[in-house]
């Protein structure tokens, strides 16, 4: 079925190096996606978002590049701070499915100090 | 900054009682949605309103799960009874609605995490 999965199911990095989390989708119909950070015993937070006439974008220390011919999505952070370490969605839509989000298994981040 | 507001955050039930979950969107969100997150997985929809109207409940267990938002503005979730697979995290998330493509952020509530014993 339709679904959107990661790479890795967990990532470990110093403080300071770039992070690159990893997402692979199936579904060639996806036109925008969404970058989630979900802290434990918290809710999913928005972090960085794109569309399909985009193959990047850029926040504040984070960018979503987008590979649609191999319908692929990584979210790079910059210099990671322990503040980083969470869970990360990434979530996929298409324009027929009524808005509804499929998420993928998430990547657990951790930072080491 | 505007926020979703659930309650209660925890919830520990019996099975075979009734549980209840509260969301209140991000003021001016007309869609409205709720999501169950077993741990360890992404979030998985369950109800999507529009205004006070279902849109989509084709994952919502109808046998045991309701969902309303009599007024288009704040939401309930009910589980009757509840099961020991009901224990998961419940998420509500709005979104304004004027895109009709969703091309649209999703905010998501703090979650209410349900233990059912």
């Amino acid at each position: 079925g339709e679904s959107v999965g990661l790479h890795l199911p967990t990532l470990s990095v110093q403080e300071g190096d770039n992070s690159i989390i990893n997402c692979a989708y199936s579904n060639s119909a996806s036109d925008y996606f969404i970058w989630y950070k979900q802290e434990s015993g918290k809710g999913p937070q928005f972090i960085i978002d794109i569309r399909s006439n985009m193959d990047k974008r850029q926040g504040q220390r984070v960018t979503v590049l987008l590979n649609k011919t191999v319908k692929h999505l990584s979210l790079q952070i910059a210099a990671t701070q322990p503040g980083d370490s969470a869970v990360y969605f990434c979530a996929e839509t298409f324009g027929t499915s009524g808005s509804r989000l499929t998420f993928g298994e998430g990547t657990q981040l951790t930072v080491n100090p | 900054e505007a926020e979703v507001a659930q309650s209660p955050r925890y919830k520990i039930t019996e099975k075979s009682q009734a549980v209840a979950f509260w969301c209140d969107p991000i003021s001016g969100h007309a869609t409205l949605y709720w999501y169950r997150q077993i741990l360890g997985q992404g979030p998985e929809l369950l109800v999507q309103f529009q205004d006070e109207s279902v849109v989509d409940d084709s994952q919502l267990p109808k046998d045991r799960f309701s969902a309303e938002r009599l007024k288009g503005v704040d939401s309930t979730l009910k589980i009757q009874p509840a099961e020991l697979g009901d224990s998961a995290m419940y998420l509500c998330a709005s979104r304004t609605g004027n895109t009709p493509s969703g091309q649209e952020t999703q905010y998501f509530g703090p979650g209410t995490r349900l233990l059912v014993l």
